[in-house]
């Protein structure tokens, strides 16, 4: 069965850094086509992308908030981090972890991809 | 353009047929994706690639593409289809994903 669940801090304060960690279990980021990715949705609002990385430990950002994430991974732990700086309370949200995957045709070549599991997410709130 | 627009709301009757639109330039290259959000729940993966379903996701959802334009159909809603759907896809330019903005259906 394959489960993924975040944890942080519920609490953050104005410029801090958020430290979110997503561990997981039922895979192995080493396998062929598996990346992990953090999405994030604030209160009543849409879900917004943010970053991945893959078993290559290529790692891909949101433009809008590059400069200010990055994501890691522990293979030997199956964990994937998530760190974001000077945060402002427009960054509370609850923040996801998901598996995605991604699927090739016979030679090889990139089709399309989904988030096939998700975390439950975890709720930050930015506030002094 | 890295963007998805979606319709903010759409609302179907009990039993009848609804389909929701998802629209970028992406989308002449990429498939979409499409997740279902309920109330306090996380998204949930409803259609991916071509129009594939996850185990355990009801055949009365379907997806579609033409041009810029993908669709997740719903033959049929439930009352619990009642939902947010989302869209999402690989930008063009970049190794980037991107989510539309979500369309709350109501089912009547």
């Amino acid at each position: 069965q394959v489960t993924l669940r975040e944890s942080g801090p519920a609490l953050v304060k104005p410029t801090q850094t958020l430290t979110l960690t997503c561990a997981f279990s039922g895979f192995s980021l080493t396998s062929s086509g598996v990346c992990v990715t953090w999405i994030r949705q604030p209160p009543g609002k849409a879900l917004e992308w943010l970053a991945l990385i893959d078993r290559d430990d290529d790692k891909y950002y949101s433009t809008s908030l590059k400069t200010r994430l990055t994501i890691s991974k522990d293979t030997s732990k199956n964990q994937v981090v998530l760190t974001m700086t000077n945060m402002d309370p427009v960054d509370t949200a609850t923040y996801y972890c998901a598996r995605m995957l991604l699927y090739y045709d016979r030679n090889g070549y990139y089709i399309y991809d989904a988030f096939d599991i998700w975390g439950q997410g975890t709720m930050v709130t930015v506030s002094s | 353009s890295s963007e998805l627009t979606q319709d903010p709301a759409v609302s179907v009757a009990l039993g009848q047929t609804v389909r929701i639109t998802c629209q970028g330039d992406s989308l002449r290259s990429y498939y979409a994706s499409w997740y279902q959000q309920k109330p306090g729940q996380a998204p949930v993966l409803v259609i991916y690639g071509k129009n594939s379903r996850p185990l355990g996701i009801p055949d009365r959802f379907s997806g579609s593409s033409s041009g810029n334009t993908a669709s997740l159909i719903i033959t049929g809603a439930q009352a619990e289809d009642e939902a947010d759907y989302y869209c999402n896809s690989r930008e063009s330019s970049a190794n980037h994903r991107v989510f539309g903005g979500g369309t709350k259906l109501t089912v009547l």
